[in-house]
């Protein structure tokens, strides 16, 4: 069990680009969650996926914002037009149990 | 969402046992209460759960009032490596229910040698 990846660990971009982060959860996990976190602040639920099927999607995540989880295996999550609002620590988790998330040790995002 | 009210911070030395408080008097039947803890440059991690009685795990003690509104984590014997920030979550465990996790700002522990 080599717990939750996330790829890129940094990444730096100039605003108004696309950007695109993934996630490779605990292999027998069905549920995989994105949270996002600002210094200081605890992290914020984005969305969440149970095996393929995106089953919730905070106000949070305008529409420059996109998640997938094809067959139900690793997660993207894409910000169009990054804003500078954006800058912030991408996480990912996953679950199986409804107990337990498992957190990756997420992507920090900087937008100048 | 019941929400949870926890100290800013909080100070300890190293070996003595640690009591982290955490208010939720909004608290409804159906949620539990969870503790996860983040440790410097690193995401969250899971540290125990619990709904009405006391649990103990490798990790910490969760003591929980009768009236449940309110709860505390016991670290027997903090650690340099304890020293984190400490969210104490309700989560709202039912059919259906997302299970996403809603954290505060939560308790900064700083230990000390």
């Amino acid at each position: 069990d080599t717990g939750v990846s996330q790829d890129p660990r940094h990444k730096i971009t100039k605003r108004g680009q696309n950007v695109t982060f993934r996630c490779d959860p605990i292999s027998e996990h069905n549920r995989l969650y994105w949270y996002r976190q600002t210094l200081g602040q605890g992290p914020e639920f984005l969305t969440y996926f149970q095996n393929e099927a995106q089953l919730e999607k905070s106000r949070l995540l305008s529409n420059r914002f996109s998640a997938e989880r094809p067959k139900g295996s690793f997660s993207t999550l894409e910000i169009q037009r990054t804003e500078q609002g954006d800058s912030a620590m991408y996480l990912c988790a996953s679950s199986q149990m409804i107990y337990e998330q498992y957190f990756g040790p997420g992507t920090r995002l900087t937008v100048t | 969402d019941a929400k949870t009210t926890q100290p800013n911070s909080m100070e300890s030395n190293e070996e003595e046992p640690v009591h982290l408080p955490c208010n939720h008097s909004t608290i409804s039947g159906t949620d539990y209460i969870h503790w996860y803890r983040q440790l410097p440059s690193q995401g969250p991690e899971y540290v125990i759960h619990g709904l009405t009685s006391n649990v103990n795990n490798r990790m910490a003690s969760l003591a929980i009032a009768e009236d449940r509104k309110s709860s505390t984590l016991i670290l027997h014997r903090a650690t340099l490596r304890d020293a984190a920030v400490y969210y104490c979550i309700l989560r709202a465990v039912y059919g259906g229910a997302t299970n996403k996790l809603i954290f505060g700002t939560g308790t900064l522990l700083a230990v000390q040698p």
